[in-house]
Formats: C-alpha cells, sequence, structure tokens
C-alpha cells in the first residue's frame, strides 16, 4: 500500500526567507512523487514531480525539491519565500508501474508573512 | 481552454434528497477520478475509471456511484445524501500509461448536505 506523510499541519515563514515543506512517503516498489499547490477556492495545480535521475527537482514559481530514497522523503523548497507563496500544499505518491491511483498527503498550509 | 469541467461549483441538498456531479474532460485523457477534500483529512479517492467501461472503487466508495458515461465524462452520483457527505468534491484526469504526467484537476463542487 502507497500513503503519504506530511507532518506539519502548518508552516509559517517570514517573507525572504527559506521555505520548507515536508513529505515522507512509503511504496512498496519505487515512486513517482509530485506536488500540487491549493490556492483558495481553486483545484489543485501541479508544481513538480520526480520521476528518475537527478534528485533534485525544479518546478513552477522558483519551487523545488530533493528527493532522499533512503530516507524517503520528497521535501518542498525555496529560497526566498513570497506573500503570494501562501497557499495549501500537497505531496502525493504512486508506485511506477500498473495504474494506481495517486495517493495524497493531508496537506500542509503554508502562511508567507510580510 | 483545455482541462477539466466540473458542475455544478455549488449545491445544498436536504438529507436524503439525491444529486449528480458532474465532469468532462476535453484533453482526450483515458483515466478520471473522483476525490473528496475534507479539512485535516486531504484528498480521499472516492472512484476512478483508469479506461472508458472500466470504474474501480477508492478508499471512500460508500454511499456513492459513478458512471463512465463516455471517455471526456465521469459523473459521481449521491443517492441519499447524508451531512457526512459534505465536503469539496474534485474530478481530475489523467493520460492511462503515462504515469509520471500526474493529474489534471477540475476547479471543484462545493456539496452542504443539511
Amino acid at each position: 500500500a502507497q500513503s503519504v506523510a506530511q507532518p506539519e499541519d502548518q508552516v509559517n515563514v517570514a517573507e525572504g526567507n527559506p521555505l520548507t515543506v515536508k513529505c515522507t512517503y512509503s511504496v512498496s516498489g519505487n515512486p513517482y512523487l509530485f506536488w500540487y499547490v491549493q490556492y483558495p477556492n481553486r483545484g489543485l495545480q501541479f508544481l513538480l514531480k520526480y520521476i528518475t535521475g537527478d534528485n533534485l527537482v525544479k518546478g513552477s514559481y522558483g519551487f523545488e525539491a530533493e528527493f532522499n530514497k533512503s530516507q524517503t522523503s520528497f521535501h518542498l523548497k525555496k529560497p526566498s519565500a513570497l506573500v503570494s507563496d501562501s497557499a495549501l500544499y500537497f505531496c502525493a505518491v504512486r508506485l511506477n508501474s500498473g495504474n494506481t491511483p495517486l495517493v495524497f498527503g493531508k496537506g500542509t498550509r503554508l502562511s508567507v508573512i510580510a | 481552454n483545455a482541462g477539466v469541467t466540473q458542475t455544478p461549483k455549488f449545491q445544498v441538498l436536504k438529507t436524503g434528497q439525491s444529486m449528480t456531479l458532474q465532469c468532462a474532460q476535453d484533453m482526450n485523457h483515458n483515466s478520471m477520478y473522483w476525490y473528496r477534500q475534507d479539512p485535516g483529512m486531504g484528498l480521499r479517492l472516492i472512484y476512478y475509471s483508469a479506461s472508458e467501461g472500466t470504474t474501480d472503487k477508492g478508499e471512500v466508495p460508500n454511499g456513492y456511484n459513478v458512471s463512465r458515461l463516455n471517455k471526456r465524462e465521469f459523473s459521481l452520483r449521491l443517492e441519499s445524501a447524508a451531512p457526512s457527505q459534505t465536503s469539496v468534491y474534485f474530478c481530475a484526469s489523467s493520460e492511462q500509461g503515462a504515469l509520471h504526467y500526474g493529474y489534471t484537476f477540475g476547479s471543484g463542487t462545493r456539496l452542504t448536505v443539511v
């Protein structure tokens, strides 16, 4: 079975500071990993993904994430936070074989304070 | 614009009433999904359709039925609505076999059952 844990319900960061949103996963095989962002009253938007290759992946809006196989983690990062980054962030995982649906974490609310 | 369209955007039902949530995608995707989003619970899969003509239960299927009407459309039906089904419902689609592409989401249906 696949599962995703986002250990922080809320992350607060000052504008201009680096931010990290944590994600750990559990799959019985090799994973595909995703980050999505949800702005108020909107659907989820794709941010970035890890498929294979370089452990550091870059995505939209200056976000990046680092895949760490030994720690089964896929933390989302950004060097300098913006107030407009305030949103709900979801980590998701699926196996890289078969056609199993994405499994989402519970989400982390990021609040960037000016 | 290409994407996933959900109707209605908002709905209030009385306990015991029935309704169907509609979802259509114009990206020629094979796979479609219904999720519900509840505070602190993240996104939970209700049903999915890996391809036209097939449907499968997800994590929380009780109280719901689905119909994959054709390749474009995937509807979710509540036969006898209950207050526990108050939630935001998201439809998503993806390309079957392209596991690394992730999902495209609709903007959601906010359902309140009183």
